[in-house]
């Protein structure tokens, strides 16, 4: 089954503690990235990568860091987490180009306390 | 900069109502494509639509349909004889094709809620 992985899908941490939510797909997509969703504000990308070894930054990209050794994963890295970081995250994956759909995990739940 | 606007926070209706999802975008480029995904409770993100800037054929999908109007920069979504499954969170998003595309800039959301 085409999907996208990830992992946990629920974690509770303390600030300052460093933690990676993990991103697998399976489609052989070049393209992929990160969205956080937050009530009021929608989902804003965090970073995307469109292949191997070439990542960049979306619109809130402070506190994070990425990935793409591997065309199907793309973790997110959280280095020292705090409050702020406390949402939902959701990786997708796709071909490039604007017309194609985003395939979408099942979403991490992250509370930083 | 690309912009989606869904100025609808929350919609209560009783089933069988019709309801409409508003959507507005702003962008500069001439091709660019819009999307409607469904986040039901159990949170995942389900696609429902895509439509291409040169495209502003309405189109219907049983229950949904779905008017795009470029004179507006809308991209509205109706549900007609909403049913509780209904129920979700609805985001209207919008991708450029520039540069092989590197955004989906999404709306707000809108909660959407039938009751029975």
């Amino acid at each position: 089954e085409a999907q996208v992985t990830q992992n946990p899908r629920y974690l509770i941490t303390v600030t300052g503690k460093k933690l990676t939510v993990t991103c697998s797909q399976n489609m052989n997509h070049e393209y992929m990235s990160w969205y956080r969703q937050d009530p009021g504000l929608g989902l804003r990308q965090i970073y995307y990568s469109m292949n191997v070894e070439v990542t960049d930054k979306g619109d809130v990209p402070e506190g994070y860091k990425v990935s793409r050794k591997e065309k199907r994963n793309f973790p997110l890295i959280l280095e020292s987490p705090s409050p702020n970081q406390t949402s939902l995250y959701f990786c997708a994956s796709k071909w490039n180009s604007g017309a194609n759909v985003l395939t979408f995990g099942a979403g991490s739940r992250l509370t930083v306390l | 900069a690309q912009k989606v606007t869904q100025a609808q926070t929350e919609i209560s209706v009783v089933e069988k109502e019709d309801v409409t999802l508003d959507c507005v975008y702003e962008t500069r480029d001439t091709t660019y494509y819009l999307f409607w995904y469904k986040q039901p409770p159990s949170g995942e993100l389900v696609f429902l639509i895509r439509r291409n800037s040169f495209d502003e054929q309405n189109e219907i999908s049983g229950r949904y349909s779905w008017n795009f109007q470029k004179s507006t920069s809308s991209f509205n979504f109706t549900i007609t004889a909403s049913q509780v499954v209904d129920s979700a969170v609805y985001f209207c998003a919008l991708s450029d094709d520039a540069r092989g595309a590197q955004k989906l800039v999404f709306g707000q959301g809108t909660r959407l809620t039938i009751n029975p």
